[in-house]
């Protein structure tokens, strides 16, 4: 059973154009929420994170939204770039501290110029 | 500032050989250690976590083994080698769980 899901698959957006990311989850435990950016050939980059306890985080360009009563959250990348082409994780963590994250199989953006 | 370096960074061996992966993270102490494998395209699997030296627990059986001899180093390995580990290995420090650059492995 997969516990974290993503959609759509892959995205194509205009440059300047807001891209929306989703991402859903079984496990109601899951407490934290962090998303990675990943370009080809290397490791996952974090890139920003959510609690439980919130319903909003924004860090310049990137906002997520979440939705604890649905499970669901998503993430908005506002002005794309064409350097924000890149595969996006959504994953899970039950206990924040734990480390033990489950990811979803991710969304390939492209962002044309 | 922390860093984390793997090693090697790619690696091309034949099916049946032994395979040995590191991952070294500088600028921290006592951090949790993570092992992951990621296929072609694909999402990324949790392989092991280490919270102490000489304590390792395994997340899912693929054949693989790991190690935390030192504080700072954690290695990944096998003796027998199969097609199916081929992919892209990836060692992550928590809580805020950043990730190596990672070595890709072919298994031919």
């Amino acid at each position: 059973q997969q516990q974290v899901r993503q959609s759509p698959q892959s995205l194509t957006v205009w440059e300047g154009e807001t891209a929306i990311l989703n991402c859903s989850y079984e496990n109601s435990a899951f407490d934290y929420f962090p998303w990675y950016q990943q370009f080809p050939g290397e490791g996952p980059a974090l890139l920003i994170s959510i609690l439980s306890v919130s319903n909003k985080k924004e860090d310049g360009r990137f906002t997520i939204f979440f939705n604890k009563r649905e499970k669901k959250l998503s993430l908005h990348i506002a002005d794309s770039q064409p350097g924000d082409s890149a595969t996006y994780f959504c994953a899970a963590i039950l206990g924040a501290n734990t480390g033990k994250l489950t990811f979803g199989h991710g969304t390939i953006l492209r962002v044309h110029p | 500032a922390q860093t984390i370096h793997q090693w090697p960074v790619a690696e091309i061996k034949a099916v049946g050989s032994p395979l040995s992966l590191g991952c070294t993270i500088k600028g921290k102490s006592s951090p949790n250690l993570y092992w992951y494998w990621q296929a072609t395209g694909g999402t990324l699997q949790q392989l092991f976590y280490s919270i102490t030296v000489g304590q390792v627990e395994s997340v899912v059986q693929l054949n693989l083994s790991a190690s935390r001899p030192k504080d700072d180093q954690f290695i990944l390995s096998t003796e027998k080698l199969l097609l199916s580990h081929s992919g892209f290995y990836l060692c992550a420090w928590s809580p805020e769980q950043y990730f190596g650059p990672g070595t890709r492995l072919t298994v031919l």
